[in-house]
């Protein structure tokens, strides 16, 4: 069965304090690794889509990093605009996406 | 503006209430998806669409239904809603299969009372 697990559940920083997310996978044949952030109230919106290991891509103060078992969300020098619930989702169906709890992200200024 | 309309933005339902969560997307893609979101449990899939005309049951389809008869519409029916139901929904679409992610609706918070 697909399961994906992400951690912390909640991350408290202080603005400039660079950390990261973790999003550890169990998918087999792994077609695509994503990242959402979502604002309460709101729907997940779309970051980042990592394909195969070793894959890194970067928005802003985010940057995304992809192994064979894991991703990372790195944040660096965040703000507090940062502050969010981060979703991380795997498929190997090309078709359906499994979804993480998410990280609750909170910077403080 | 493209994208995921979901209405209503709310709702408060009585148990036993029959109620269609409505969904439509002006992106022209092919897949649309159904989740709830709750507390501690994250996004779980109900029913999915890979293309007008099909359907398919996710993790927790019981006592929901979907149908879709057109590209751009992909309506959720709660036959006879229950308490635990109360929940937020998210409709999803994608262009086709999930390799690009999906576009997310602004969901509905539904609570059944």
């Amino acid at each position: 069965e697909d399961q994906v697990t992400q951690s912390p559940e909640a991350l408290r920083l202080q603005e400039g304090e660079s950390s990261s997310l973790n999003c550890s996978y169990t998918v087999s044949g792994l077609r695509g690794l994503f990242w959402y952030r979502q604002d309460p109230g709101k729907g997940p919106e779309f970051l980042f889509t990592l394909y195969s290991a070793g894959e890194e891509k970067e928005k802003e103060r985010l940057k995304a990093t992809l192994t064979k078992k894991e991703s990372f969300l790195h944040i660096t020098a965040p703000k507090p605009e940062d502050s969010a619930t981060y979703l991380c989702a795997a498929t190997n169906s090309g078709s359906r996406l499994t979804f993480g709890e998410g990280t609750q992200l909170t910077v403080n200024p | 503006i493209a994208g995921i309309t979901q209405a209503p933005t709310s709702q408060i339902l009585a148990a036993g209430r029959r109620m269609t969560l409505r969904c439509t997307q002006d992106m022209r893609h092919n897949a649309m998806y159904w989740y709830r979101q709750d507390l501690g449990l994250g996004l779980r899939l109900i029913h999915y669409s890979n293309t007008a005309g099909t359907t398919g049951k996710g993790e927790v389809p019981d006592g929901y239904s979907v149908s879709r008869t057109n590209t751009d519409d992909f309506p959720l029916t709660l036959a006879s809603a229950v308490p635990s139901q109360t929940s937020v929904y998210f409709c999803a679409s994608s262009p086709t299969g999930g390799d690009y992610g999906y576009t997310f609706g602004s969901g509905t918070r539904l609570t059944v009372v």
